[in-house]
């Protein structure tokens, strides 16, 4: 069965202290690996998609890294605007679609 | 460009009766999802449709949950004789395309409450 777990659940950061969100996965045939923002009351928002082991994206303070088994979103020198929860996410090709699978999150608060 | 919207944002109804939610996928977005939310779960999978048709029904939970999609947009989900555990947010999502390198943009939900 295909699996994404998400860690740590929650994550307390100062603001300016730099870390890393773990995605782990186990999923028979991955067609891409995608990293969404979410605030509370509002849909996930886009961030990411990694499609094979080596790649790296980034976008301001957010580097997102994948290999076989993991990926990695590494949050440098976070603001109090970067708290949200971050959701990963695997997309499974089934039935023509793009199914995604996601993990449970890991829900950041940055302070000041 | 205006991005997925979903109606009602917020409905509250009692056990036993019928909802029906909306989605209005991004204009000429071919594949849309829906998917369920619950209080400490990850985002659960539904439904997917390509135009009008629904090629995987695989995630809805039970036959009283049933979707369409009209005119390859707008999509109604619809859940009969509602339950307390059907209380969750309903999401959708709609991409160019259903290709594995399209990216899925999400609405804002529909938190469903079952009283």
């Amino acid at each position: 069965e295909d699996q994404v777990t998400q860690s740590p659940e929650a994550l307390r950061l100062q603001e300016g202290e730099s870390s890393s969100l773990n995605c782990s996965y186990t999923v028979s045939g991955l067609r891409g690996l995608f990293w969404y923002r979410q605030d509370p009351g509002k849909g996930p928002e886009f961030l990411f998609t990694l499609y094979s082991a080596g790649e790296e994206k980034e976008k301001e303070r957010l580097k997102a890294t994948l290999t076989k088994k993991e990926s990695f979103l590494h949050i440098t020198a976070p603001k109090p605007e970067d708290s949200a929860t971050y959701l990963c996410a695997v997309g499974i090709l089934t039935g023509g679609g793009n199914k995604l699978t996601f993990g449970t999150g890991t829900q950041l608060k940055v302070e000041l | 460009g205006a991005g997925v919207s979903q109606s009602p944002s917020n409905k509250v109804t009692e056990k036993g009766k019928d909802v029906e939610l909306r989605c209005d996928p991004i204009s000429g977005h071919t594949a849309l999802y829906w998917y369920r939310q619950s209080l400490g779960q990850g985002l659960e999978f539904l439904i997917y449709f390509q135009g009008n048709s629904a090629p995987d029904k695989s995630g809805l939970p039970s036959d009283r949950f049933s979707a369409e999609r009209t005119g390859g947009s707008v999509s109604t989900l619809t859940i009969q004789r509602t339950q307390q555990e059907d209380s969750a947010v309903y999401l959708c999502a709609s991409s160019h395309g259903d290709r594995v390198t399209e990216t899925q943009y999400f609405g804002p939900g529909t938190r469903l409450l079952v009283l």
